[in-house]
Formats: C-alpha cells, sequence, structure tokens
C-alpha cells in the first residue's frame, strides 16, 4: 500500500539555521509529490509540487525540495529559517489516481 | 476568490446528535474530499468524490455520510455523534486526484 513517512516528528531551530525535513514515500507508479504548509490556527497551503522533470524543485517562501528516486524521498530545506517558519509541515504523494496520501506531518518550531 | 468555503468554523455536539459540515467550492473542481485532522496523526481521509453522484470511501469512513448532489457541494454527515468524533475537518477540492489539493479553513468539532 502507498505510504509516506516523515521521521521528524517535532523540530526545534534557531533563527537563521538550516532546515532539512525528511519525507520517504512507497510507491509503486508515477510519483507527483508534495509539501504543504499549516500555520497555526490556518488550513493547508500548498509549499511546492513535483511532478517531472527537474528533481529541485522550489517553492513559496524560499523553500525546495529534492526528488530522490532511488531514495524513494523528497525533503524539503531551508537555507535560514525565520521565526514566521513557524508550522506544520506535510508531504503528500499521490495513492493511485484518485488522492493523496498525507504524512503525519512535522512540527517546527522557530525561535528568534 | 472564495476557493473552498466550510461552515459551521466551530461545533459542539451532544453524543449521539447529528450534524452536517458544509463545503462548497467555487473552482469548478470535480474532485473533492474530507479529512479529519487530529494531533500528530496527520490527515486521514473519509470520504472522497471524483464528480458529481460519485462518492467513496477513504480511510477512515465509519460513523460518516457523504453526497455529491452538485460540482459545488460535498456535505459531510455525522448521524450519531461520538467523542471519538471529535476532531478538526478539512475539505478540499482538486482539478485532478493527483492535482494539488485546495482546502478550505477547517471546523472544529467537539463531541461531548
Amino acid at each position: 500500500a502507498q505510504s509516506v513517512s516523515q521521521h521528524n516528528h517535532h523540530v526545534i531551530l534557531s533563527e537563521a539555521a538550516s532546515l532539512e525535513l525528511g519525507c520517504n514515500y512507497s510507491y509503486g507508479g508515477t510519483v507527483n509529490l508534495f509539501w504543504y504548509v499549516q500555520y497555526p490556527g490556518q488550513h493547508l497551503q500548498l509549499l511546492l509540487k513535483y511532478f517531472s522533470g527537474d528533481p529541485l524543485v522550489k517553492g513559496i517562501k524560499g523553500f525546495e525540495a529534492e526528488f530522490i528516486k532511488s531514495k524513494f524521498s523528497f525533503n524539503l530545506r531551508k537555507p535560514s529559517v525565520q521565526w514566521s517558519d513557524t508550522a506544520e509541515y506535510f508531504c503528500a504523494v499521490n495513492g493511485g489516481p484518485d488522492k493523496l496520501i498525507f504524512g503525519t506531518g512535522t512540527r517546527l518550531q522557530v525561535f528568534p | 476568490n472564495a476557493g473552498v468555503t466550510q461552515t459551521p468554523k466551530f461545533r459542539i455536539l451532544k453524543i449521539g446528535q447529528s450534524m452536517t459540515l458544509q463545503c462548497t467550492q467555487d473552482m469548478n473542481h470535480n474532485y473533492m474530499y474530507w479529512y479529519r485532522q487530529d494531533p500528530g496523526m496527520g490527515l486521514k481521509l473519509i470520504y472522497y468524490s471524483v464528480g458529481a453522484g460519485i462518492t467513496d470511501k477513504g480511510e477512515v469512513p465509519n460513523g460518516y455520510n457523504v453526497s455529491r448532489s452538485t460540482t459545488e457541494d460535498f456535505p459531510l454527515r455525522l448521524e450519531l455523534a461520538a467523542p471519538s468524533q471529535t476532531s478538526v475537518y478539512f475539505c478540499a477540492s482538486s482539478q485532478g486526484g493527483t492535482q494539488p489539493q485546495h482546502f478550505g479553513d477547517g471546523t472544529r468539532l467537539s463531541i461531548l
């Protein structure tokens, strides 16, 4: 069955630190991969997506992710985090033709 | 642009009561989804629909029902509310099953 694993459940960083959040998936077909962000009290918003082509994907707010097919991974990165990046981050993969499978999320806290 | 609109935003129910969570979208998306979000558990798919008149079960459908009489609306019904259904419910829509999903602001439901 398709699945998504986010191994970092809670990450605490200081402002200006670099960020990398792990995402591994299992899916036998063509993958579409996504990272969503959920700011406190808000709904999920799309950060970036990968469908095909360049495996290094750039999204909004300085985030990027790299698709590594051999490792079944799609890790999210940001060179220098800000306090405003405090949020929960969800990785997702297409779970067949009709729906997405979401990971359990990583809570990021950034301290000034 | 309204996007995906959910009502109500908050609701408290007593055990055994019933209610309908409303979801409407104005993007002419064929695909619509209902998720529940519990702390540390990510998003669990309850039901989804690939078009008017078509619905299908997700990962956690027990205790819920849906209908899709129009492209715009996808209500979620709880027939006999139970404490285990205390959660935050999100509705989402997309152009296709593997496309990015657009989320509503959520309904926070407490069952006492």
